[in-house]
C-alpha cells in the first residue's frame, strides 16, 4: 500500500497561473518535506515541516508556499509559476526521534507553458 | 551541514560488486550515513543506513571505518535494474532537520 501519495503525478500549467500540489500520508510521521528536482539534478530541498513548524530554506523563493492543515497532509503552492519552476517535485516524511529514514512519494512532475 | 562528495558516475556488467564510495569529512558526532537509490521519474528509495562498522540488509551492505569520514555502499552481483542515482546523505544529527543531497552517482549496469 502508497505510503506517500501525491497527486496528481502530472500537472500542467500556465506561466504565471497558480497551481497546487497535494501530498499525504499514511505513516502518521511528523516530519514532511517539499523537495523539487530539475532534470540530471539531486533533489533541492524547498522548505519542511516539523509538526506544525514551518522551515523555508534561505534560498527557496517567495514564489513557492506550502500548507500543512493536518498532520496527514501538506501542500505546496506555486504562486505564479515561471518556465524555470518546472520540474518534478517530491514529498517525503519521517519520523522525528528516530534516524533520519525519509519516504518519499512518487512525485508530481509539473510542466509550465 | 556536512557536505558529501561521491563519483560522478560508475559503470559496471551484470553479475560483479559495485563499491560506490562516500566522502563526509565533517560528519558529526550524531549524525547517521543514510544512502537512497532513485530510477527515473520516481522518488528517492530507501537502501540502507549505518553509523558506523558495518551494516547489512537484504539488498546491500554498507562499510564506514572508525573516523566515519567515509563510506562505502557495496551492491552484490548488480543487475541491469540496479542502474539507478545513488544519493549518499549524512543526517544533521537530530532526525526531523533537513537532509540535503549532494550531486549523486549514477551506477549504469551493462550485459
Amino acid at each position: 500500500d502508497a505510503m506517500v501519495i501525491q497527486n496528481p503525478r502530472y500537472q500542467v500549467t500556465q506561466f504565471g497561473k497558480p497551481v497546487t500540489l497535494s501530498c499525504s500520508q499514511t505513516l502518521n510521521h511528523n516530519v514532511m518535506y517539499w523537495y523539487q528536482q530539475k532534470s540530471s539534478q539531486a533533489p533541492k530541498l524547498l522548505f519542511h515541516y516539523y509538526d506544525k513548524d514551518f522551515n523555508n530554506e534561505a534560498d527557496t523563493p517567495d514564489n513557492f508556499q506550502s500548507r500543512r492543515p493536518n498532520t496527514s497532509f501538506c501542500f505546496l503552492d506555486i504562486r505564479s509559476p515561471g518556465l524555470g519552476d518546472a520540474a518534478m517535485y517530491l514529498c517525503a516524511t519521517t519520523v522525528a526521534g528516530v534516524t533520519d529514514t525519509q519516504y518519499f512519494g512518487p512525485g508530481t512532475r509539473l510542466t509550465v507553458l | 551541514l556536512a557536505k558529501t562528495t561521491q563519483p560522478i558516475s560508475m559503470d559496471s556488467y551484470e553479475g560483479q560488486e559495485v563499491n560506490i564510495t562516500c566522502s563526509h569529512n565533517n560528519i558529526a558526532t550524531n549524525d547517521y550515513i543514510t544512502w537512497y537509490q532513485q530510477f527515473p521519474s520516481q522518488g528517492p528509495r530507501f537502501i540502507i543506513q549505518g553509523y558506523k562498522t558495518k551494516v547489512t540488509n537484504e539488498v546491500a551492505s554498507l562499510f564506514i571505518p572508525a573516523d566515519r569520514k567515509s563510506s562505502t555502499l557495496s551492491l552484490p552481483r548488480v543487475s541491469l535494474s540496479d542502474t539507478a542515482v545513488y544519493y549518499c546523505l549524512v543526517g544533521e544529527g537530530q532526525a526531523g532537520t533537513a537532509l540535503i543531497f549532494g550531486k549523486g552517482t549514477t551506477l549504469s549496469v551493462s550485459s
